[in-house]
């Protein structure tokens, strides 16, 4: 299957710090990707969904301006925890799925976030 | 009612049978479905996805999709101690919309 691949795997920063983590299709384009975030023990939860040269379109009750997101080429987007605080403290996934075609989402490997 | 809906489990079963994890979806203009797996502290991996009414095998796979009755499963033969990991059924509907159940946890008993 194609591969996606998210940088970092883990991050550990202080309250206060932003922290920008990488979601980058390695064998296809993607017009599309998505972020989640997930708690441990808990479901997947779609923060946003992410547009090559456009704004990204974030789930209700997401702060876009805590959580940024840039999606700057078909291959590369960025998701950045602004100011982090200890309760942002999660799992972050990104995800893609290849233009043209039949639909299937390839997930990263997640970041995980610990904010201190 | 929840858009997809999927058995929390745990679903547990012996070393070597089959197991059946099940997923029923509420939109009926859905068009695809999706099984996913993830073990615990790891991001999801696309095992199968189907739209078309039917069995879809793949290995020791098999998706099956009834559109009629608005559900999907999946069963796992011959299963191994290292399928138990949680399942989900993921939708798709238009072009950039998903939507993921809360999965199935399962555990294969050695």
């Amino acid at each position: 299957g194609a591969v996606v691949s998210q940088h970092p795997s883990w991050v550990i920063c202080k309250s206060g710090t932003s922290v920008k983590i990488e979601c980058r299709s390695l064998d296809f384009q993607a017009t599309t990707m998505f972020w989640y975030r997930q708690f441990p023990k808990q479901s997947l939860m779609l923060m946003a969904t992410s547009n090559e040269g456009s704004k990204a379109t974030y789930e209700q009750g997401v702060e876009k301006d805590k959580f940024l997101i840039n999606h700057a080429s078909l291959t590369l987007s960025t998701l950045t925890v602004t100011s982090a605080h200890p309760e942002d403290s999660s799992f972050y996934i990104c995800s893609a799925s290849p233009t043209g075609g039949v639909g299937e989402l390839f997930f990263g490997e997640g970041s995980r976030l610990t904010v201190l | 009612q929840k858009e997809v809906e999927q058995n929390s489990g745990p679903l547990s079963v012996p070393e070597g049978a089959i197991a059946s994890l099940n997923c029923t979806y509420s939109d009926r203009g859905s068009q695809s479905f999706f099984w996913y797996r993830q073990y615990s502290g790891k991001s999801p991996e696309l095992i199968m996805f189907i739209y078309s009414n039917g069995d879809k095998e793949d290995g020791r796979f098999t998706a099956q999709l009834n559109k009629a009755s608005q559900y999907v499963s999946l069963l796992i033969r011959d299963s191994q101690p290292s399928d138990s990991a949680t399942y989900l059924c993921a939708v798709k509907r238009g072009t950039y919309k998903y939507i993921f159940g809360t999965g199935t946890r399962l555990k294969v008993l050695a």
